[in-house]
């Protein structure tokens, strides 16, 4: 299968930014996502983006994507403790054949 | 509502010991799977299915299997549960592959497996 990446922890204050990153593998995705999980709950989808656009932006959230690093990143502004979750950066591509791949899941903390 | 339900949501069993999670959803989706998520490994597709009777394996399907005879259901069985199967089960379904459609996921199935 193909490699998605994300680093485990991240630990910000409240009111400050997160920035969750991901890096992946696989050079003929279309779609990449974020998918957030709540304690106790399943993934739900938080945002994606189209693999020819650089950024996208939706209320709080901006996710950046560089295609030539294959590197996909989510920015959280203002971060609230509700924010406290896992996060996961997932892709999909005609070499998966659509298929969703999922990294490890960054585990965000936000300390009030 | 639209939802996709899984049950049980906690199950402790014993090695051996077959079992079956039922994983249903209302919408009329075509495409469903199956994933277990442990830490530190994330999520990892287990079994798919792209329509009624059609199912291939995912990345981890050794020990499992899986059924789809009609649209709505799509459960999980373990005819012999080992203790490494002990995990965080999600079931999930989406309209297709196709375009960016989005993945619902039930809330979880919690197997303990002695």
């Amino acid at each position: 299968g193909e490699d998605v990446e994300q680093s485990l922890f991240l630990s910000v204050r409240e009111g400050d930014s997160s920035v969750i990153n991901c890096t992946y593998t696989d050079s003929s995705s279309t779609y990449l996502y974020w998918y957030k999980q709540e304690p106790g709950a399943g993934l739900q989808l938080l945002t994606y983006i189209f693999s020819n656009m650089d950024m996208k932006q939706d209320q709080r959230l901006t996710v950046l994507l560089n295609k030539k690093d294959k590197h996909l990143s989510l920015r959280i502004a203002d971060t609230q403790t509700g924010d406290s979750a896992i996060y996961f950066c997932a892709e999909k591509g005609d070499s998966t054949l659509g298929r969703l791949y999922f990294g490890r899941g960054t585990q965000l903390t936000v300390w009030p | 509502e639209a939802q996709v339900t899984q049950n049980p949501r906690y199950l402790i069993t014993v090695t051996g010991k077959k079992l079956t999670v039922t994983c249903s959803q209302n919408m009329n989706h075509e495409y469903m799977s199956w994933y277990r998520q442990d830490p530190g490994l994330g999520l990892r597709q287990i079994y798919y299915s792209m329509n009624v009777e059609v199912t291939d394996k995912g990345d981890v399907p050794e020990g499992y299997k899986v059924s789809r005879k009609e649209k709505r259901n799509f459960p999980l069985i373990l005819e012999s549960p080992s203790p490494n199967q002990t995990s965080l089960y999600f079931c999930a379904s989406s309209f297709s592959l196709a375009n960016y459609n989005e993945q619902f996921f039930g809330p979880g199935t919690r197997l303990t497996v002695l």
